[in-house]
């Protein structure tokens, strides 16, 4: 079970460059959220996704876009990178029936992007 | 929007001590009120949480308070050892089953030997 994967685990993208940050969950969770970590910052939710076809923004959503067309995979796009970007960016995943049922609804995180931008 | 706050950023104390870390939320309707540690370099992992319903909950050496007339909630670590240096992050939530979640800025924990 290899829980929340994220790619890359490391870029370094020129100011102006647009990319992708991938994410996936093999847990069959509803719920997919992006943040990023600053320091002193803590976790800024970036948008988050409760089902396929349904995103909203979060607290930081300027800069980023997001789809979900699959129940498993999340990604994030950057359309022209900027140095404010440059950040440590986590995906999460949480919530299915069987976790509801069991009272569960613990988010679990992936490894970790971290993104510079020069 | 929910604002969360947490106090302080950093914290350090003796082996043994307790250590108590406090947050307060912003908004009333936050139900869900859960605890991340992330030790350095890895992904925050969840190691407790509290629901509206519930006015305090234990797991071991962890336990965590909420007042929900004062909006605010602690997290209190007995007997601390040198495997909770970690940062410490509170977080809130307007639905039960988690789907926003708003973290606070975190606090650093050092245990001293």
């Amino acid at each position: 079970n290899a829980g929340v994967t994220q790619t890359p685990k490391f870029q370094v993208l020129k100011t102006g460059q647009s990319m992708t940050l991938q994410c996936a969950q093999d847990m069959n969770h509803e719920y997919m959220s992006w943040y990023r970590q600053d320091p002193g910052m803590g976790l800024r939710l970036i948008h988050y996704s409760v089902g396929a076809g349904i995103t909203d923004q979060g607290e930081v959503p300027n800069g980023y876009n997001v789809s979900r067309s699959t129940t498993e995979d999340f990604p994030l796009r950057l359309l022209s990178a900027a140095p404010s970007q440059t950040s440590v960016y986590f995906c999460a995943s949480s919530y299915s029936l069987r976790s509801k049922l069991r009272g569960n609804t613990e988010a679990f995180f992936g490894q970790g992007t971290r993104l510079t931008v020069v | 929007g929910e604002n969360v706050e947490q106090h302080p950023s950093t914290l350090s104390v003796q082996e043994g001590d307790s250590a108590v870390i406090k947050c307060t939320y912003s908004d009333s309707a936050s139900n869900y009120f859960p605890w991340y540690k992330q030790e350095l370099g890895k992904r925050p992992q969840l190691i407790i949480d509290i629901r509206s319903n519930v006015g305090e909950k234990k797991d071991q050496r962890i336990a965590v308070t909420l007042n929900k007339t004062a909006k605010h909630f602690s997290l209190h670590i007995t007997e601390t050892q040198p495997e909770d240096s970690a940062v410490y992050f509170c977080a809130a939530s307007m639905d039960s089953s988690a789907s926003k979640i708003i973290f606070g800025s975190g606090t650093r924990l050092s245990i001293r030997p």
